[in-house]
């Protein structure tokens, strides 16, 4: 399975943008880059997923760059309920998904 | 999105009595569904994959025995662990892939709180 980099923590505050990136250097050319976030005591959530073009949905983008070897995960204005455990991973078309540690987003009032 | 369901949301049980675990995918079939078994503040780790109608397979380090999976229908996966340690406290996560979706996505259960005491 091909791994994925992440910061282990960051913070944001409320109503504020955030990036929160990942690198894959390892990407292979048809691994999809799925972002999941995990708020506490519950299941991961889906976010938003891509292959090479950046991608927009209701809750945030994708920013793929153009050699594929990093993403950035955009959340446009943080609010309190994002706080969570955001996890990159990559998954190629039937894989398992497979989590590594993620990176805890706090977002301070 | 596709909707998977567990029950109980949470459980509490003595050490050496056994526990049952259902998942549901609730408006698509799944064929196949994953456990995954994740300790605080520590990552999701998956413990077994479960195909309708076959046995499952199980991750390596996971003891087949004390943690039985059936997955006897499109849309219902068990976990059953059998005498059940403190050790084996843990959240347990269902998720099952909708092969009816064109990129075979796969949707995660709420989580089932397993305590034993």
């Amino acid at each position: 399975d091909a791994k994925t980099t992440q910061p282990n923590s960051m913070e944001s505050n409320e109503e504020e943008p955030v990036h929160l990136p990942c690198n894959h250097s390892t990407i292979s050319g048809t691994d999809y880059i799925h972002w999941y976030r995990q708020l506490p005591s519950q299941g991961p959530e889906y976010v938003i997923h891509g292959l090479t073009s950046n991608v927009n949905n209701r809750m945030a983008s994708l920013a793929i760059a153009e050699d594929r070897k990093s993403s950035t995960l955009i959340l446009h204005r943080a609010t309190l309920r994002d706080a969570a455990v955001y996890y990159c991973i990559l998954r190629n078309y039937g894989q398992n998904f497979v989590f590594g540690p993620g990176t805890r987003l706090s977002v301070l009032p | 999105g596709a909707v998977v369901s567990q029950h109980p949301s949470w459980v509490i049980c003595k050490s050496g009595t056994s526990v049952k675990i259902e998942c549901r995918s609730l408006d698509f079939q799944a064929t196949t569904m994953f456990w995954y078994r994740q300790f605080p503040k520590q990552s999701l780790m998956l413990m077994a994959t479960s195909n309708e109608g076959s046995k499952a397979t199980y991750e390596q380090g996971v003891e087949k025995d004390k943690f039985l999976i059936n997955h006897a229908s499109l849309t219902l996966s068990t976990l059953t662990v059998t005498s059940a340690h403190p050790e084996d406290s843990s959240f347990y996560i269902c998720s099952a892939r909708d092969y009816g979706s064109d990129s075979y996505e796969q949707y995660f259960g709420p989580g089932t709180r397993l305590t034993v005491t």
